[in-house]
């Protein structure tokens, strides 16, 4: 079964440091991989995909299937990135997402 | 476009009281799903559709029911409330089976709920 680990629960730094956000996966084949983030008062929202390889608000995430891991990144901070990130994964052609348990990141002034 | 609406938003129940979410979208939607989120343990999968008349359990099913009629609704009910269903649930759509292509899911606003 395909497992999303999120190795910190909470992730703080300064505004216009860069930031990491871990994601390590577990999956036999080959999995596709997305990141949701929920800002505050707002609904859970895809940030991106792994497939598309874009960079959205700044973040890129790349896919490492050496070391199953998916992890977010962006080189400056903006306090309005403040939010909670999870990572998520789908089977090849699958009909649902597992989740990861989530990192709540806060960008301080 | 409303997108997927979640009623009520919050709701208080005693211990074995029954209720049930409501969850609609307006998007002509294939997939619904239904989530819950714990603190610190990301959202868990209950249950999916992948259309009107056919619904499977996901990763905890226990203690909740669904049904699919039409193709724009997805209630999830709770027959017996127990404090260990005090969550926030979410309810998701998408389009079709392709979530590893260029499908993504959207998501209600959630319904926070206290068993007590």
């Amino acid at each position: 079964a395909q497992r999303v680990t999120q190795p910190e629960k909470l992730l703080s730094v300064f505004k216009g440091a860069p930031v990491e956000l871990k994601c390590n996966y577990s999956y036999s084949g080959s999995p596709e991989l997305f990141w949701y983030v929920q800002y505050s008062r707002q609904r859970l929202q895809l940030l991106l995909r792994h497939i598309s390889r874009e960079s959205i608000k700044g973040f890129t995430a790349d896919l490492n299937k050496g070391e199953t891991s998916f992890h977010l990144k962006k080189p400056f901070a903006q306090e309005e990135d403040s939010a909670m990130y999870y990572c998520a994964l789908s089977e090849t052609s699958g009909s649902r997402l597992t989740f990861g348990e989530g990192t709540q990141l806060t960008v301080n002034p | 476009n409303a997108g997927v609406t979640q009623t009520p938003k919050f709701r208080i129940l005693k211990i074995g009281q029954s209720m049930t979410l409501q969850c609609t979208q307006d998007m002509n939607h294939n997939y619904m799903y239904w989530y819950r989120q714990d603190p610190g343990m990301g959202l868990k999968l209950i249950y999916y559709s992948v259309g009107a008349g056919i619904t499977d359990k996901g990763e905890v099913p226990n203690g909740y029911n669904v049904s699919r009629s039409t193709t724009e609704d997805f209630p999830l009910r709770l027959e017996l409330a127990a404090p260990s269903q005090t969550s926030v649930y979410f309810c998701a759509s998408s389009y079709s089976r392709g979530l590893a292509t260029n499908e993504k899911l959207f998501f209600g606003s959630g319904t926070q709920l206290s068993v007590l």
